[in-house]
């Protein structure tokens, strides 16, 4: 597609729930990053990827996250018992192999946590 | 380690107005700087970039010029436009992630 597309666009879950949040990276980007945006705060990294390969998972908060990208394109974040300190905006990007400043994000998946 | 820190909004202004939004970085080495943009309802977008020290990225009217004796990377544009209304994020590259200070709010009165 033309852009990166997430969905769903919103999310609400009860704490405890778990939750599946979808990228669609630009076609052909190799790599693909998960960043989390906490209210009036700047992204912050999770994860990243290289193709089907998970590079660097240094940012995930707790084993109760998880991503993987099983064929190189589509990626799945999965958190696990979701508390409310999982209440964020999750913002998906992809970019050309070593491009920073082809760098294109998604719109993001807001998360609540009730 | 690496780190941004900038100015805390929001800033509110008349249409027309001088906009400066300050920007300082934390670093080793010399990294390229960036500011992106978040308009409402949308993803981040690349603003404008800088690679090396005294570099000036500009784009839409909007200048930043990479300060190394300073650390610093000032977001300026001479006459801001209702449009211009969004969050504003300095950032670095540091190996494959990007580091984002914690934005800045901009609201621009018609």
């Amino acid at each position: 597609g033309a852009g990166v597309s997430q969905s769903p666009r919103y999310k609400v879950a009860k704490r405890g729930q778990d939750v599946a949040l979808r990228c669609d990276p630009i076609s052909g980007h190799v790599s693909l990053f998960w960043y989390q945006q906490a209210l009036g705060q700047g992204p912050e990294f999770l994860t990243y990827f290289q193709n089907e390969a998970q590079l660097d998972k240094s940012g995930l908060p707790s084993d109760r996250f998880f991503a993987e990208r099983p064929e190189g394109s589509v990626s799945t974040l999965k958190i696990q018992r979701t508390q409310q300190e999982d209440s964020a905006v999750y913002l998906c990007a992809s970019s050309l192999v070593g491009s920073y400043d082809g760098y294109t994000f998604g719109s993001g998946t807001r998360l609540t946590v009730v | 380690g690496d780190s941004v820190t900038q100015m805390e909004g929001p800033v509110t202004l008349s249409e027309e107005a001088f906009l400066t939004i300050n920007c300082t970085y934390t670093a080793t080495g010399y990294p390229s700087l960036f500011w992106y943009v978040q308009y409402p309802g949308e993803g981040l977008q690349l603003l404008l970039k800088a690679t090396k020290a005294d570099d000036k990225g500009s784009n839409k009217g909007f200048e930043a010029t990479y300060r190394k004796e300073t650390t610093s990377f000032h977001l300026e544009k001479g006459s801001v436009q209702v449009s211009d209304s969004a969050v504003y994020f300095c950032a670095l590259p540091r190996d494959d992630k990007i580091i984002f200070g914690k934005g800045t709010r901009l609201h621009i009165l018609p």
